[in-house]
């Protein structure tokens, strides 16, 4: 079974541009988490998507967005790039949005902004 | 004030000898979950072990296992016969909320095994 898959690897943008970060959750999955690690940091909380609706945002500004299309599958957008946005954007996924469910992460997006 | 307390920012241990890594939390829920994570150099974070507020039964996979002391709001990994491959960064993380809608990761204790 495939697990949480994430797209680019790589990414890098200039300060001011936009960044499109996508993942495909484990097969059955409906629920995809977003996070963010900076450079020697521990993992921030993104966002919540749940059967297509945002569940919960962590403390990012609003140029930090994202949707989740009806196969589950979701994206992240980060407009107005700024250098400090530069980490490591991890997708997770778990079989439903209930508090005993694991998350599975996928490889991360590394996004260096400059 | 930190949810998730990682007191070890870095750890040695020899091969095939036992580890603990401490973690302490802090929730008013009733109702929440207790995950460990390994994160080794290539960045992936991958999922150790789960321990719920009502289970009365410390968790236990393979070589790991949770020391979950749920009045002192602890949840220390265990990981017995240390290998090399367990060198790694290790997260303690909580979810918690009315709908577990709330995320939260410690700051990680590197973890380093001696040959």
């Amino acid at each position: 079974e495939a697990g949480v898959t994430q797209s680019p690897t790589h990414l890098i943008k200039t300060r001011g541009q936009q960044a499109t970060l996508r993942c495909s959750p484990i097969s059955g999955h409906t629920s995809v988490y977003w996070y963010q690690q900076a450079l020697g940091l521990g993992l921030q909380f993104l966002l919540w998507y749940d059967e297509g609706e945002e569940r919960n945002r962590g403390n990012f500004p609003p140029r930090f967005s994202g949707r989740q299309f009806p196969n589950y599958s979701s994206e992240l957008n980060v407009n107005a790039l700024e250098l400090e946005d530069s980490a490591l954007y991890l997708c997770a996924s778990s079989l439903a949005g209930l508090a005993k469910e694991t998350q599975y992460f996928g490889p991360g997006t590394r996004l260096l902004v400059l | 004030a930190q949810k998730i307390t990682q007191t070890q920012p870095g750890m040695f241990v020899q091969e095939k000898e036992a580890v603990t890594l401490d973690c302490t939390y802090d929730t008013s829920d009733q109702s929440y979950g207790l995950f460990w994570y390994k994160q080794p150099s290539s960045g992936e974070m991958i999922f150790l072990i789960y321990q719920g507020s009502y289970d009365e039964q410390n968790a236990t996979e393979g070589r790991y296992s949770l020391n979950f002391q749920k009045a002192r709001k602890s949840a220390n990994l265990v990981i017995s016969a240390s290998q090399l491959g367990d060198s790694a960064m290790y997260f303690c993380a909580m979810r918690e909320g009315a709908y577990g809608q709330n995320f939260v990761f410690g700051p990680g204790t590197r973890l380093s095994v001696l040959p």
